[in-house]
């Protein structure tokens, strides 16, 4: 049974360009939330998104967007990057059962570095 | 304001030498607190999840524990093969949401 795959591993950009990065939920998960770990640090909540809706989002800017596939599959959309959004990008999935107990499968993370 | 606090930030460890790793939280309203292991450009995997005070969980040579402040990670006769850093995160009551809130975690090393 498939994990939580999140592709590219690895990611190099320029400071004001815009990259989307990819995740595929584990088998039976509908749930898929981002989070963004710095160097050193816990995991940052970015967004959360439920039946192709963001339903809850973190402290962080709009140039972070997302979307979510009907198959529940997601993307994760940074525009304009900069420096400090060099970090480890994970993506975790749950299945909703109408109570939101319980955490997350998360996935290997996409590891940015902007130059 | 939500806030998850863990300490200590590093423990170096002999083989075999018990210790404990704390994680002090204030919430409003707790849904659960979640452990997780995290290995060197991995992502977190699963360790425990608690829902309510006095609630204890063991797996392995590791032991969870909750109070209404603070949770436990109780490490026993540990091995090399432990050394990770250790995330604990508290999940708010927010309807039906379930966002996680992390601490900086505790990077444990333990040498043979």
């Amino acid at each position: 049974d498939a994990g939580v795959t999140q592709s590219p591993t690895h990611l190099i950009k320029t400071r004001g360009q815009q990259v989307t990065l990819r995740c595929s939920p584990k088998s039976g998960h509908d749930t898929v939330s981002w989070y963004q770990q710095a160097l050193g640090q816990g995991p940052q909540f970015i967004f959360q998104y439920y039946e192709e809706e963001e339903r809850q989002r973190g402290n962080f800017p709009d140039r972070f967007s997302g979307h979510q596939f009907p198959n529940y599959s997601s993307e994760l959309n940074v525009n304009a990057l900069l420096l400090g959004d060099s970090a480890l990008y994970l993506c975790a999935s749950s299945f909703y059962d109408g109570t939101a107990r319980g955490g997350y499968t998360f996935g290997s993370g996409t590891r940015l570095t902007v130059v | 304001e939500d806030q998850v606090t863990q300490s200590p930030e590093a423990l170096r460890l002999q083989e075999g030498e018990s210790s404990s790793l704390n994680c002090s939280y204030t919430v409003s309203g707790l849904r659960g607190l979640f452990w997780y292991r995290q290995d060197p450009g991995k992502g977190p995997e699963f360790l425990f999840t608690l829902y309510s005070a006095g609630e204890e969980k063991e797996k392995e040579r590791l032991k969870a524990t909750l109070t209404k402040k603070e949770s436990f990670l109780h490490i026993t006769a540990p091995k090399p093969e432990d050394s990770a850093t250790y995330l604990c995160a508290v999940q708010p009551y927010r309807g039906g949401y379930n966002k996680l809130i992390f601490g900086a975690g505790t990077r444990l090393a333990v040498h043979p």
